[in-house]
């Protein structure tokens, strides 16, 4: 199976700042990831889908990048409704993997 | 509007059973892949199973293998997730999701709390 592995754990920013997330798969997978945000106590949301489209709706200060093994989540001015732990998802095949997930706290 | 609405979540010894139900509403039910996924108190987002749109298809992760069982029906747009032989291990918030047609979820329900203790 594929693993994915987010980095950091958690991050702690000011308002305003830039904030890049980073997702590796142990295997490439082309452009088959997706962004999720979960806010505390909620479920998570679709963020960005094919490593880089943006979801409806979601602001366009959130971006991802990347293909084969190694993505990216940029946020790029950080704001405090941001707060949330954003995950990575692989997906096209079975199992759909996450990753750890990132932790984004406020300074 | 999509809605996904859990339901079936509570307490129950280890060993013993539970059956979570999703029900869906604002959209075609019967062409989507449905996916359970779960989240341990405190941890991240786990994939638990999948069911094709026709039911034909069902795909399990090694965790849960053997002992979950995915179903639907789709004249009553729900989605069942029968668990046997609990363990503590399947202590977790349990969220139905709305497969965009390659196992990627662009709705969540909002979820059911499995607790598993003696």
């Amino acid at each position: 199976d594929i693993q994915m592995t987010q980095s950091p754990s958690s991050l702690s920013a000011s308002v305003g700042d830039r904030v890049t997330i980073t997702c590796r798969a142990s295997q490439g997978i082309r452009n088959s990831l997706v962004w999720y945000q979960q806010k505390p106590g909620k479920a998570p949301e679709l963020l960005i889908y094919s490593a880089s489209t943006l979801q409806s709706g979601v602001p366009s200060r959130f971006s991802g990048s990347g293909s084969g093994t190694d993505f990216t989540l940029t946020i790029s001015s950080l704001q405090p409704e941001d707060v949330a732990t954003y995950y990575c998802q692989k997906y096209n095949s079975v199992p759909p993997t996450f990753g750890g997930g990132t932790k984004v706290e406020i300074k | 509007q999509v809605q996904l609405v859990e339901s079936g979540g509570g307490m129950a010894q280890p060993g013993r059973s539970l059956r979570l139900s999703c029900a869906a509403s604002g959209f075609t039910f019967r062409n989507y892949g449905m996916h359970w996924v779960r989240q341990a108190p405190g941890k991240g987002l786990e994939w638990v199973a999948l069911i094709s749109s026709d039911a034909t298809n069902k795909y399990y992760a090694d965790s849960v293998k053997g002992r979950f069982t995915i179903s639907r029906d789709n004249s009553e747009n729900t989605m069942y997730l029968q668990m046997n032989s609990l363990k503590v291990d399947d202590t977790a918030v349990y969220y139905c999701a709305k497969d965009v047609g390659d196992y990627h979820y662009d709705f969540w329900g909002q979820g059911t709390l499995v607790t598993v203790s003696s």
